[in-house]
């Protein structure tokens, strides 16, 4: 089976700017998850997916956001980019049957906000 | 919010068990505990979970204290391969059902030739 998949690997932003960012699961897993990771605050938690809706989330403001489509493909978005958005953004995908608890994580997308 | 505490780096002789602590005082009693380590700048590889029992599976094992305030991750046989940043996280209950997962900063574990 192919792993998770993110596009782009890698992105550079400026102030201000939105940004998209996809994320294709492991073949059959119906849950995706978004995670920020910084030097500074280490790995965080954005939200989960599944079934088309968001049904749980961390503690970030409203300008991180995201979506499922009916593929299970995700896609997260970050409106009015800050300096301190400036991180690896991980995306994992699970199975909601047998072995619901193992995430498997994609490599990331760099994200560089100038 | 919940707190996972782990210190921040180990050392362990090649072959010999690797112990990780993890320290999750605030955790309450349908919270998840999961171990997932991370190498250079890869996305983390899932490792164990648990609940209230102690785990096992091909990998490690995971010993839960009665009290559900810590747990410790134990490689049996470190490797090289085992270097890594091992991360604790909890799940924790939000509102409505929900959950969030909490990460501790993680532990540096260095296994010595």
């Amino acid at each position: 089976k192919a792993g998770v998949t993110q596009t782009p690997r890698y992105l550079i932003k400026t102030r201000g700017q939105q940004v998209t960012l996809s994320c294709s699961p492991i073949s059959g897993h119906r849950s995706v998850s978004w995670y920020q990771q910084t030097p500074g605050q280490g790995l965080q938690f954005l939200f989960e997916y599944f079934s088309e809706t968001q049904r749980n989330k961390g503690n970030f403001p409203g300008r991180f956001s995201g979506r499922q489509f009916s593929n299970s493909r995700s896609e997260m978005n970050v409106s009015t980019l800050e300096l301190g958005d400036s991180a690896l953004y991980l995306c994992a995908s699970r199975s909601l049957a047998g072995k619901v608890h193992e995430q498997f994580f994609g490599p990331g997308t760099r994200l560089t906000v100038l | 919010d919940a707190k996972t505490t782990q210190p921040p780096s180990m050392d362990c002789a090649e072959g010999r068990a690797a112990n990780l602590p993890c320290n999750h005082s605030t955790i309450s009693g349908n919270e998840y505990v999961y171990w997932y380590r991370q190498i250079h700048s890869q996305g983390p590889q899932y490792i164990i979970h648990g609940l209230k029992n102690n785990e096992t599976n091909e990998m490690a094992s995971l010993i839960i204290t009665e009290d559900r305030k810590s747990s410790t991750l134990i490689l049996p046989h470190a490797t090289l391969r085992d270097t890594a940043v091992y991360y604790c996280i909890v799940r924790v209950a939000v509102e409505w059902g929900t959950y969030k997962y909490i990460f501790g900063t993680g532990t540096r574990l260095k296994v010595l030739a």
